[in-house]
């Protein structure tokens, strides 16, 4: 059992490159989310996701796009990186709707953008 | 809207010591709260939950916290921590429903057990 997998793990870009954040989890969960952590501000909600073709905005969406074609993918997107994206990237899932049901993290994706 | 305040970014305990982690809430509603740990390079991994019922709850490996609803607070406790305890350990909130969902996360707190 894989669990969140989160690909790559490591990532330098420059100013205005894209590039696409994988995350893919194995356990039938509804609700897949993005946060990004940063030193001292905890991790923050980018973008979440109730189900497929279902997205909507956390607290620091801007520069990122998310889209849930399937149950078990939820790439982040970053169209034209900019230094202020510079963080550690946390996919995260759980059921959407069972008391019961913690949220389960991947690993993350270090992102360095120069 | 919902916020997580963590008073102590870093605490320096030695082994066998105690430790307390404190970790303060703001919501107009209900709340569910939990305390996840990370390990160096690793994403965050659940170590208790307060959803309803007593308000203390404990976990596997000797973390136990309490809800205090006049105070909004729902701090962390270790009696003896030991060096395996090192890691960075943060406060969340999220409402019913849905005990997964939307979590607002606090700034963290990085335990350093020293020998």
């Amino acid at each position: 059992n894989a669990g969140v997998t989160q690909t790559p793990k490591f990532q330098v870009l420059k100013t205005g490159q894209s590039m696409t954040l994988q995350c893919a989890q194995d356990m039938n969960h509804e609700y897949m989310s993005w946060y990004r952590q940063d030193p001292g501000m905890g991790l923050r909600l980018i973008h979440y996701s109730v189900g497929a073709g279902i997205t909507d905005q956390g607290e620091v969406p801007n520069g990122y796009n998310v889209s849930r074609s399937t149950t078990e993918d939820f790439p982040l997107r970053l169209l034209s990186a900019a230094p202020s994206q510079t963080s550690v990237y946390f996919c995260a899932s759980s059921y959407a709707r069972d008391d019961n049901s913690p949220l389960h993290f991947g690993n993350g994706t270090r992102l360095t953008v120069t | 809207a919902q916020s997580v305040t963590q008073l102590d970014s870093q605490v320096p305990v030695f082994e066998e010591a105690p430790v307390e982690l404190r970790c303060n809430y703001s919501s107009s509603v209900s709340v569910y709260l939990f305390w996840y740990v990370q390990y160096p390079n690793q994403g965050l991994q659940l170590l208790l939950k307060y959803l309803s019922g007593s308000t203390l709850v404990e976990s596997i490996n000797g973390f136990e916290a309490e809800f205090n609803k006049s105070q909004t607070s729902f701090h962390l406790r270790k009696p003896s921590v030991h060096i395996s305890d090192t890691a960075e350990y943060f406060c969340a909130v999220t409402s019913p429903p849905a005990a997964g969902n939307k979590l607002t996360f606090g700034g963290g707190t990085r335990v350093l057990v020293k020998p």
